[in-house]
């Protein structure tokens, strides 16, 4: 079974500086995807970022982007220049690439951005 | 692009009473749906998952009796927590995804209901 840890519940930064949140999961397969989702105060998951397994180049969005460590089973989310509006919690989800009606999420880190 | 909307965003019923939650895709033909209850300061837990005009796919140890999902159509899915208790108060998500049943777009969720049950 494929899991998702995230091992950090709770994390905080200062506005503008950068963050970065780490997620591990664990899979046999080879073909999947992985995403970054935000969950705000008003409880609405945004799609953040998403990786495709089979890309060796990390993603980018704007100012998100991911370090995918493909063999060790590392998927860490950076934030720069962080914001007020990015305090959220962080979910780290799996996704098979042939099963793809499931879709494992991490526990989620809460991430405080002070001012 | 890619909005659902979640109705109602609140709720709070008596004991007994049957609830229905609504999730639609406004800019997309959503061919697979799914419902997620998340417990407070927890992950979101998948319950179940739909196709259009398929019966839904449950999670196991979810009540299919208890919980039941429509979906009818390529923009609406209802779910129905019928004969609410107090142990069923959660929040319920949905999310929706378009393209070919079993495609890798992602997941996009709806805004959340809060169920209570007094």
């Amino acid at each position: 079974a494929q899991t998702v840890t995230q091992s950090q519940p709770e994390m905080s930064v200062q506005e503008a500086e950068t963050v970065t949140l780490s997620c591990t999961y664990d899979t046999s397969e080879n073909n999947y995807y992985l995403f970054w989702y935000k969950q705000p105060p008003s409880r609405q998951m945004i799609l953040v970022i998403r990786q495709e397994a089979y890309k060796q180049q990390n993603a980018t969005e704007n100012r998100f982007s991911v370090n995918f460590q493909k063999a060790a089973k590392s998927f860490s989310l950076k934030i720069s220049d962080s914001q007020l509006g990015d305090t959220a919690m962080y979910f780290c989800a799996f996704m098979m690439g042939y099963n793809n009606n499931d879709m494992r999420f991490g526990a989620g880190t809460r991430l405080t951005v002070k001012p | 692009g890619a909005v659902v909307s979640q109705h109602p965003s609140r709720v709070i019923c008596k004991s007994g009473t049957s609830v229905k939650i609504e999730c639609r895709s406004l800019d997309f033909q959503a061919t697979t749906m799914f419902w997620y209850r998340q417990f407070p300061k927890q992950s979101l837990m998948l319950m179940a998952t739909s196709n259009e005009g398929s019966k839904a796919t449950y999670e196991q140890g979810v009540e299919k009796d208890k919980f039941l999902i429509n979906h009818a159509s390529l923009t609406l899915s209802t779910l129905t927590v019928t004969s609410a208790h107090p142990e069923d108060s959660s929040f319920y998500i949905c999310s929706a995804r378009g393209g070919v049943a079993g495609s890798n777009q992602p997941q996009h969720f709806g805004d959340g209901t809060r169920l209570s049950i007094l």
